[in-house]
């Protein structure tokens, strides 16, 4: 089985500053696909990015990047220059192959961006 | 392009009664998703389709919960009768199909309260 770990359950980072938002994962499976997700107060969650376990290179959207270390088992998301729109909860997700396609979550990181 | 359509965005019920929730997948998406949110936690997957196939229901609680796909569009999931745990937030997403590791595009979900 898999499994996404999220130990930071509170960020706080300064407008205009960057925020590193750590997570790891479990799997014994080679292939795999591993997602973040936003999800402001209005509940919604909003796809961000996403890095397949074959990517060479770190994934990157916008402001988004995805600090991808596999002998680690880590996909860290990176957000640069943050705005106050970026205050929302963070999860990390992954699918793995043969896994249904179903999307494994981890707890969550709530993050506050402060003036 | 429309997103995932939700609705109602939140229902008050008291226990013991029934609720219907109501999903419209983005356009072209050929596999929808129920997921359930509770309190501080990511979602958990309920059932996935595959245009009007159940495909995963391994995780849907079969003696109050059903679900329904017709004509492969768009989606209903009920409970009957609801208890005080059922409350959280119902999330329904979809992809473009089910294979590989298949961006899932979540809509508002539906905050359900049950008293």
């Amino acid at each position: 089985a898999q499994k996404i770990t999220q130990t930071q359950p509170g960020m706080f980072v300064q407008e205009k500053e960057a925020v590193t938002l750590d997570c790891t994962y479990d799997t014994s499976d080679p292939s795999y696909g591993l997602f973040w997700y936003k999800q402001p107060s209005s509940g919604e969650m909003i796809f961000l990015i996403y890095q397949g376990s074959y990517d060479q290179q770190n994934a990157t959207e916008g402001r988004y990047s995805l600090n991808f270390q596999k002998a680690r088992k880590s996909a860290n998301l990176v957000i640069s220059a943050s705005q106050l729109g970026d205050s929302a909860m963070y999860f990390c997700a992954m699918i793995v192959t043969g896994g249904g396609n179903k999307l494994t979550f981890g707890t969550g990181t709530q993050l506050k961006v402060e003036l | 392009e429309a997103g995932v359509v939700q609705s109602p965005r939140y229902k008050i019920i008291e226990k013991k009664q029934p609720v219907a929730f109501w999903c419209n997948p983005i356009s072209g998406h050929n596999t929808l998703y129920w997921y359930l949110q509770n309190l501080g936690q990511g979602p958990e997957l309920l059932i996935r389709y595959e245009n009007e196939e159940a495909v995963d229901d391994s995780q849907l609680p079969k003696d109050r919960f059903s679900a329904e796909r017709l004509k492969g569009v768009d989606s209903t999931l009920k409970i009957q009768p609801a208890e005080l745990g059922d409350s959280a937030v119902y999330l329904c997403a979809s992809s473009l199909d089910g294979t590989g590791f298949d961006t899932q595009y979540f809509g508002p979900g539906t905050r359900l309260t049950v008293l």
